[in-house]
């Protein structure tokens, strides 16, 4: 059974960088070729892609955010990680890390229980 | 990006069938997946591929798709399947850009 775990800081001040990891355990992270993923909810709201990255490295991202936006792996640790740079209250989200399944679409089938980042000084 | 529209609300009694549904242009070109998401706890996949369940979710849901519009039911619905439910697609523009839905909220009366 995959199980997937957020760690990182649960505060972080405006402006700053959002640094999150995501340990992956019981399942390799490369064979069959999973992506790997983030996904944020805000306060109340629905769900929002962030990204995704292959254990390669090739990673993909949600255009509204791309430019602030960092998503790598180290599949030698069994971690991928995220970083989200300038960030402002509208960053303020839940962050889940998740496996996507790649086949006749792509579905994310395994989910980390979340981590609550407050930004705020 | 494209963009995902549910229901916001949706109740159903105790037994009965709901379906709840999801409209996107991206869906004409791309499957759709469905989410649970109970209180409190991180979202689970119910339907993936249009009308495939993981293991362990119940015969109970189902899903479909027509055009722009896919859909969720659940056949007998139960007081835990009362939950927030997304819809999730790959975005029309080819590119590897993915979208969730609006969701819809549930009540089992």
């Amino acid at each position: 059974q995959v199980q997937l775990q957020e760690s990182g800081p649960g505060l972080v001040n405006p402006s700053q960088t959002l640094s999150l990891t995501c340990t992956v355990s019981g399942g390799s992270m490369s064979i069959n070729g999973p992506y790997w993923s983030w996904i944020r909810q805000h306060p109340g709201k629905g769900l929002e892609w962030i990204g995704f990255i292959y254990y390669t490295g090739s990673a993909y991202y949600n255009p509204s955010l791309k430019s602030r936006l960092a998503i790598s792996v180290d599949t030698s640790k069994n971690q991928f990680s995220l970083k989200l740079s300038s960030v402002t209250a509208a960053d303020t989200a839940v962050y889940y890390c998740a496996r996507v399944r790649t086949g006749t679409t792509n579905y994310f089938d395994y989910w980390g229980q979340g981590t609550l980042v407050t930004v705020s000084s | 990006s494209s963009e995902l529209t549910q229901d916001p609300t949706v109740s159903v009694a105790l037994g009965q069938t709901v379906r709840i549904t999801c409209q996107g242009d991206c869906l004409r070109s791309n499957y759709a997946n469905w989410y649970q998401q109970k209180s409190g706890q991180a979202p689970v996949l119910v339907i993936y591929a249009k009308n495939n369940r993981p293991s362990g979710i119940p015969d109970r849901f189902s899903g479909s798709s027509s055009g722009n519009t896919a859909s969720l039911t659940i056949t007998g619905a139960q007081a835990e399947d009362e939950a927030d439910y997304y819809c999730n697609s790959r975005d029309s523009s080819g590119k590897h850009v993915y979208v969730f839905g609006t969701g819809t909220k549930v009540t089992v009366l």
